[in-house]
């Protein structure tokens, strides 16, 4: 089945430090990747997204690569700011007979400290 | 802007009893989905609905029914609560079928079940 796996946190930084989440990912076809963020108290909104292989997303300073050879997607962004604390969710869908459904991470926590 | 909203952001019931989840989206979409979130555990799918009147399970559909009258409302219904049940209660939708379409969050409604 498809599954994705995202490293384990909470994952604490300081202001300015230089982020990466890691997220790979097992699919049976040629999966769209997603990364979507989680701020406290709220509902899970998208981050950034690709489709197809050597894509990359970006999105508020987040960047993350589709690597079909490695089979990963993993977040970065250079400097952290406090106000990215929050919960990241790296997500993968496929088309099945006519409809996608979203197979999520565990998520990862992260902390930024000023 | 898309908006998805849901019924309550807190809700406590006691076993046993009947509870109705509410979700609304205001963008015409045709695709609408339950999950549910639990620490270590990520967003599981319960049920989803590509059209008024049909419904997918998901993932982890035991214990659960849904209802979609109508094109903008999505209904999770519990028959008979249980306190394996208590979870974070996500809905939400997107506009078609394509494996590449993002789906907007609502809020989230937390059951608590005694």
């Amino acid at each position: 089945g498809n599954s994705v796996t995202q490293m384990e946190g909470p994952v604490t930084l300081s202001e300015e430090a230089f982020l990466t989440i890691n997220c790979t990912y097992t699919a049976t076809g040629y999966p769209s990747l997603f990364w979507y963020v989680q701020y406290p108290g709220e509902g899970l909104q998208l981050l950034l997204k690709a489709t197809k292989a050597d894509d990359k997303g970006s999105n508020k300073g987040f960047e993350a690569t589709y690597r079909k050879e490695t089979t990963s997607f993993h977040l970065e962004k250079g400097s952290v700011q406090v106000s990215d604390s929050a919960v990241y969710f790296c997500a993968l869908t496929l088309m099945n007979s006519g409809y996608s459904t979203l197979t999520f991470g565990k998520g990862t926590m992260l902390l930024v400290s000023p | 802007d898309v908006k998805v909203t849901q019924s309550s952001r807190y809700l406590v019931k006691r076993t046993g009893e009947k509870v109705f989840l509410e979700c609304v989206q205001d963008m015409d979409h045709e695709n609408m989905f339950w999950y549910r979130q639990d620490p270590g555990l990520g967003l599981r799918l319960i049920y989803f609905s590509y059209d008024v009147k049909m419904k997918e399970k998901g993932d982890i559909p035991e214990g659960y029914s849904v209802s979609r009258e109508k094109k903008e409302r999505f209904s999770l219904i519990l028959e008979s609560a249980s306190t394996n049940q208590t979870s974070m209660y996500l809905c939400a939708s997107s506009f078609a079928a394509s494996g590449t379409d993002t789906q907007y969050f609502g809020p989230g409604t937390r059951l608590t079940v005694l």
